[in-house]
């Protein structure tokens, strides 16, 4: 049972690209979100989605753009990285009402 | 301004002993509370959770307690095990799915 898989777990950046963080879960989760982890800020959510083409803004959204084209994907795009975006970047997906089950997390650092 | 707050960022304790860790929340709305534990390269993991018509609730050596009109909770763990070392989230949610993270703190337990 893979649960909630993340692609890459590691990746470099130079300022200014762009790239698609993946998430895929097969539980068949109706609540997706992203977050990132950064010290001493704890985990903060960029943007969730409740549903196949349904999607908000959470806590930290600029800089990120999200889609929910199917029920298992939810690609986090980073449109222009910067350096402030370096962080650790988890995905979570859940039942409505039941807890969140997170993947193990993409290490990202933008130069 | 932070919703949820753990104000400690580091705990030791011996082995065998009891650790308490605490979060503080803001709003009142809040009705659903859960504890989760990272360890290093991992995602977080669901731990424990507690809805605010509780004041207490047990799984094992842990246990969560639930005070809304100090809007405080806190996990306690007895006997604290190595095992145990990790950092503990506390995560506040409330009239819908989003989940917010407190900072989290970094528990250390002793042999």
């Amino acid at each position: 049972n893979a649960g909630v898989t993340q692609t890459p777990k590691f990746q470099v950046l130079k300022t200014g690209q762009s790239m698609t963080l993946q998430c895929a879960q097969d539980m068949n989760h109706e609540y997706m979100s992203w977050y990132r982890q950064d010290p001493g800020m704890g985990l903060r959510l960029i943007h969730y989605s409740v549903g196949a083409g349904i999607t908000d803004q959470g806590e930290v959204p600029n800089g990120y753009n999200v889609s929910r084209s199917t029920t298992e994907d939810f690609p986090l795009r980073l449109l222009s990285a910067a350096p402030s975006q370096t962080s650790v970047y988890f995905c979570a997906s859940s039942r409505f009402g039941e807890k969140l089950f997170f993947g193990s997390g993409t290490q990202l650092s933008v130069l | 301004d932070q919703q949820v707050k753990q104000n400690s960022p580091s705990l030791s304790v011996q082995e065998g002993r009891i650790s308490i860790l605490n979060c503080d929340y803001t709003n009142s709305m809040f009705d659903y509370f859960l504890w989760y534990k990272k360890y290093p390269a991992e995602g977080p993991t669901f731990l424990i959770s507690i809805s605010s018509i509780k004041d207490k609730n047990e799984d094992g050596r842990f246990t969560v307690f639930l005070n809304k009109s100090a809007k405080h909770l806190s996990l306690h763990i007895v006997p604290s095990q190595p095992g145990d070392s990790a950092v503990y989230f506390c995560a506040v949610q409330g009239g819908s799915e989003k989940l917010v993270f407190g900072k989290g703190t970094k528990l250390t337990v002793n042999p």
